[in-house]
């Protein structure tokens, strides 16, 4: 089992940039949930995706969107990339909301913008 | 809303006990996680509690009181690889989104 797999695990872009992170969930987990965490702080929830559909979301502007695949893969985007969005981005997924299942994270992303 | 708090940082010895408080208040209540992050990794399950007191795996042990909005996890027998940040995280039952707090930067001594 290859757990959750991110891509790509470092990234450098732009200000003004757009930028597509992807995500593999772990065998058999159907929710995928995104993550930005800055240097120092614990990880903030941006939004969670099941069966295709984003299902909560945080306080993040509309530049963050996502997208969730037939196949329970997930995409982060990141439109108009501000200097403050430089973060490590986690994907985490899990099986069946409200199981109080845990979350299995996968090695994050590590976006710099310059 | 939901607000989470633990110490920011912590210092112990090898070898000795930690225990490392976090209180809550969230809208609703389903779960409260301990995760283990080293530097520059993913976080790493530790420990979940849904229901009041203690549940102990291994050298590690999670407490929770949900009148008290309180859990603290429980370190035994510090190894120096035990060095990392310690992050406690609710789940509401209202959205079901999982909440970290700023998590605990735990430095173990020889």
């Amino acid at each position: 089992d290859a757990g959750v797999t991110q891509s790509p695990t470092h990234l450098i872009k732009t200000r003004g940039q757009q930028v597509t992170l992807r995500c593999s969930p772990k065998s058999g987990h159907d929710t995928v949930s995104w993550y930005q965490q800055a240097l120092g702080q614990g990880p903030q929830f941006i939004f969670q995706y099941y069966e295709e559909e984003e299902r909560q979301r945080g306080n993040f502007p509309d530049r963050f969107s996502g997208h969730q695949f037939p196949n329970y893969s997930s995409e982060l985007n990141v439109n108009a990339l501000l200097l403050g969005d430089s973060a490590l981005y986690l994907c985490a997924s899990s099986l069946d909301r409200g199981l109080g299942t845990e979350a299995f994270f996968g090695q994050g992303t590590r976006l710099t913008v310059v | 809303g939901q607000n989470i708090d633990q110490p920011t940082e912590m210092t112990a010895t090898e070898g000795a006990i930690v225990q490392i408080n976090c209180t809550y208040q969230t809208s609703g209540f389903n779960g409260l996680f301990w995760y283990q992050q080293h530097a520059g990794e993913a976080p790493t399950f530790l420990s979940y509690n849904v229901l009041d007191g203690l549940e102990e795996k291994g050298r590690f042990s999670s407490f929770l009181s949900r009148s008290k909005g309180y859990s603290y996890l429980l370190l035994k027998e510090l190894q120096m690889k035990d060095s990392a940040s310690y992050l406690c995280a609710v789940r509401s039952n209202r959205d079901d989104k999982i909440i970290f707090g700023k998590g605990t930067r735990l430095h173990i001594l020889p």
